[in-house]
């Protein structure tokens, strides 16, 4: 079965600077997806990224990168530049088959002035 | 963009009463899903279904059922809500790999 565990409870950075936000995956599957979704305070969750395994290029999407890590079945999020409005619950998860994600607990995110 | 709306958005329920939650999307995605949040917690699905009149359990469907009458609805079932069913639960539609949300219904069963 999948699992995807993220043991960072809360993170706070100041603005404009750089956050790192831990997952690590497990599954039994040669080929899966990994997904970052964004929770924000007024409950609104929204796709922000994705990865495929078999894709050796971490991927971007605007000021969020991902850094994959295969051999430690771990893929971190990356957010430059940090805003205010970044301030959420971030949520990690996986699939393999498509179907069904297996979330993570998710962090909370507070970007402070 | 994906659109997934839920009602209603706020619920109130009596234990052992019955609740229906439901979720209506308008981008012909096949597949939707069910999940329950709670506090501290990551999402966990209750169901879902590929197809109209058909579901499938997820990892926690007990106490719950779903169903699917056409493809743009989907709706949650709880015949005999308990304390432990207050949670905030969400719809979801797929496209492709990646899953759009509605808003969320937050249930209190008092």
């Amino acid at each position: 079965a999948q699992k995807v565990t993220q043991t960072q409870t809360s993170i706070s950075v100041m603005e404009k600077t750089t956050v790192t936000m831990d997952c690590v995956y497990e599954t039994q599957d040669s080929s899966y997806f990994l997904f970052w979704y964004k929770q924000t305070a007024s409950g609104e969750i929204v796709f922000l990224i994705r990865q495929d395994s078999y894709k050796k290029e971490n991927a971007t999407v605007g000021h969020y990168s991902l850094n994959f890590q295969k051999p430690k079945s771990s893929i971190g999020l990356i957010i430059t530049a940090t805003q205010i409005e970044d301030s959420a619950v971030y949520f990690c998860a996986s699939t393999s088959s498509g179907q069904k994600l297996v979330f993570g607990q998710g962090t909370i995110l507070k970007v402070y002035l | 963009e994906a659109a997934v709306t839920q009602s209603p958005r706020s619920k109130v329920a009596v234990t052992g009463g019955k609740v229906t939650l439901s979720c209506h999307q308008t981008n012909n995605h096949d597949y939707m899903y069910w999940y329950r949040q709670d506090t501290g917690h990551g999402l966990r699905l209750i169901h879902y279904s590929y197809v109209a009149d058909s579901t499938e359990k997820g990892d926690i469907p007990d106490g719950y059922k779903a169903s699917r009458p056409s493809q743009e609805n989907f709706s949650l079932i709880l015949e005999l809500a308990s304390l432990s069913q207050t949670a905030v639960y969400f719809c979801a539609s797929r496209d492709r790999d990646e899953q759009y949300f509605g808003p969320g219904t937050r249930l209190t069963v008092l």
